[in-house]
C-alpha cells in the first residue's frame, strides 16, 4: 500500500514569491493535516481537511491557505513567501481525522523542504 | 494552552536502555502517541497507548503511562546506532494534535 507522498521535496524560491505543495493521502484515508517544522518553533499545525472541508486551523496567517480536492489529495498555498517560512513541511493523512473513536493514527509523508532566500 | 514538554537531548551507549520523558497537558487525551523521526524524513509512528492503560510493551519499546502526573515515557531496551533519531510525544488537544519539540537521541558506539 503506498505512503503519503509529498511533491515536490525540496524547492527554492525567493521572498515574496509564492509556493504550492502537493500532498496525496494514504488510498481510503479522507483526513489530511498539514504541519510546519523549523528548528525553532518544533511542529506546528497548520489545519486539517477532511471530505473536502477544512476542519481545524492553526495559528498561521492567512498567507498559509489549503484546499482538498475530492480524491482526498491536498494542497497548500503559501502566498508572499518570507524567510520565516523556510521549513520543513509536513502532510499527514489519517482514515478519520480530529477526534474520533478509536486510535486516531496520523501517517506522514517525506515532506517538502522550502528554502526562501 | 496546549503544551507538550520533552527534554531535547538524550546519548546512550549501544546496548544500554533509553529513557525518554514526556509531560503533557491534556488529562482528557484518550490516546497518546510516540514518533520517530530519522533525518530528512518524515515522522514514522512507534507506539500509542490508551489513556486507561499504565503500561503497553512492543518489542524492545515500553511505554509508561502516569495519568496523575500527566507523565509518558517511553523506554527502548538495547539501544542501537540505528535508534538515534528525534523522538515526539504527542497528544490530542481540543480536535488537534499536539506534539512535543523532540528529543534528540543519539546512541554512541
Amino acid at each position: 500500500k503506498a505512503g503519503v507522498t509529498q511533491t515536490p521535496r525540496y524547492l527554492i524560491k525567493t521572498r515574496g514569491q509564492q509556493v504550492t505543495l502537493s500532498c496525496s493521502p494514504i488510498s481510503g484515508h479522507r483526513s489530511v493535516s498539514w504541519y510546519q517544522q523549523t528548528p525553532g518553533q518544533g511542529l506546528q499545525f497548520l489545519f486539517e481537511y477532511f471530505s473536502e472541508t477544512q476542519r481545524n486551523k492553526g495559528n498561521f496567517p492567512g498567507r498559509f491557505s489549503g484546499r482538498q480536492f475530492s480524491n482526498s489529495r491536498s494542497e497548500m498555498n503559501v502566498s508572499t513567501l518570507e524567510l520565516g517560512d523556510s521549513a520543513l513541511y509536513l502532510c499527514a493523512s489519517s482514515l478519520a481525522g480530529g477526534v474520533s473513536s478509536g486510535a486516531n493514527v496520523l501517517t506522514f509523508g517525506a515532506g517538502s523542504r522550502l528554502t526562501v532566500l | 494552552g496546549e503544551d507538550v514538554e520533552q527534554s531535547l537531548f538524550l546519548s546512550v551507549r549501544e546496548g544500554d536502555s533509553s529513557v525518554i520523558n514526556c509531560t503533557y497537558t491534556d488529562s482528557s487525551s484518550t490516546y497518546l502517541y510516540w514518533y520517530k523521526q530519522e533525518p530528512g524524513a518524515g515522522l514514522q509512528l512507534l507506539t500509542y497507548i490508551f489513556s486507561n492503560m499504565d503500561m503497553k510493551q512492543d518489542q524492545r519499546l515500553t511505554v509508561l503511562l502516569n495519568k496523575k502526573d500527566k507523565h509518558l515515557s517511553l523506554r527502548i531496551a538495547d539501544t542501537q546506532t540505528g535508534d538515534s533519531a528525534i523522538y515526539f510525544c504527542a497528544e490530542i488537544y481540543g480536535q488537534n494534535f499536539v506534539f512535543g519539540p523532540g528529543t534528540r537521541l543519539s546512541v554512541l558506539p
